[in-house]
């Protein structure tokens, strides 16, 4: 199976918002409302931000966002902060396995 | 609170088993909704999921591992296992273990760093 397609990298200056996509098929994304969505900082093991499409974890703070159109999923944050640069990773149900992104590195200008 | 550690070999000849344990604490793997899984990431690369296993003994891989792959549960020490076979140096890399719900996975080890070679 094929990864999760996603930009390589994204940027913006704090206080902007950015959007990071994450494109997949018809037998994982475009079929069930299991994405994903981690926040993964340098040596650390990656932090789930975003689940079930659009559910925000306890403690995550709602400038973090996640939606769905057919077979891509999007990762919004507003407000951008420093502490917010990291790599994100998607993640999608699949059927009988999950599939990851390639990875997005998230710069703070 | 949920806590998963991973220990096994840091090291591995190639061609040989790569094995690794996943021990939980904090919780009980009989718990049901939960799916106990492996993910890796080799240096400087993104993250591959490997599979998951239920308490049951369920068992779900990757299709791209499945040959290779064996996850197991033992839920009388609350530990789940990790088995790859005739491991190469492609297999290097951080190897994660997580408890999962709806695919989503919510809570990790720390990782623990795994290298192939002679």
């Amino acid at each position: 199976q094929s990864a999760l397609t996603q930009p390589r990298s994204v940027s913006g200056s704090p206080g902007q918002s950015v959007t990071i996509s994450c494109t997949g098929t018809n037998s994982d994304i475009g079929a069930y409302n299991y994405v994903s969505w981690y926040q993964q900082h340098p040596g650390k093991a990656p932090k789930v931000m975003i689940y079930d499409v659009n559910k925000r974890p306890s403690g995550v703070p709602d400038r973090f966002s996640g939606s769905k159109s057919g077979n891509t999923a999007s990762l919004t944050i507003s407000g951008l902060q420093a502490e917010d640069e990291a790599d994100y990773y998607c993640c999608s149900h699949a059927g009988s396995f999950v599939v990851f992104g390639g990875g997005t590195r998230l710069t703070v200008l | 609170q949920l806590q998963l550690q991973e220990s096994g070999p840091g090291l591995v000849k190639p061609s040989e088993t790569l094995s690794l344990t996943c021990t939980v604490s904090g919780g009980s793997i009989s718990s049901s909704n939960y799916y106990w899984a492996w993910v890796r990431q080799p240096p400087g690369k993104g993250l591959e999921w490997i599979g998951s296993i239920y308490f049951s003994g369920k068992t779900f891989y990757n299709p791209s591992l499945k040959s290779r792959v064996t996850i197991s549960v033992d839920t009388s020490k609350n530990q789940f296992s990790l088995r790859l076979n005739s491991v190469t140096a492609a297999d290097t890399a951080v190897y994660y273990c997580t408890r999962e719900e709806t695919s989503t996975a919510h809570y990790w080890g720390q990782g623990t760093l795994v290298t192939v070679s002679s």
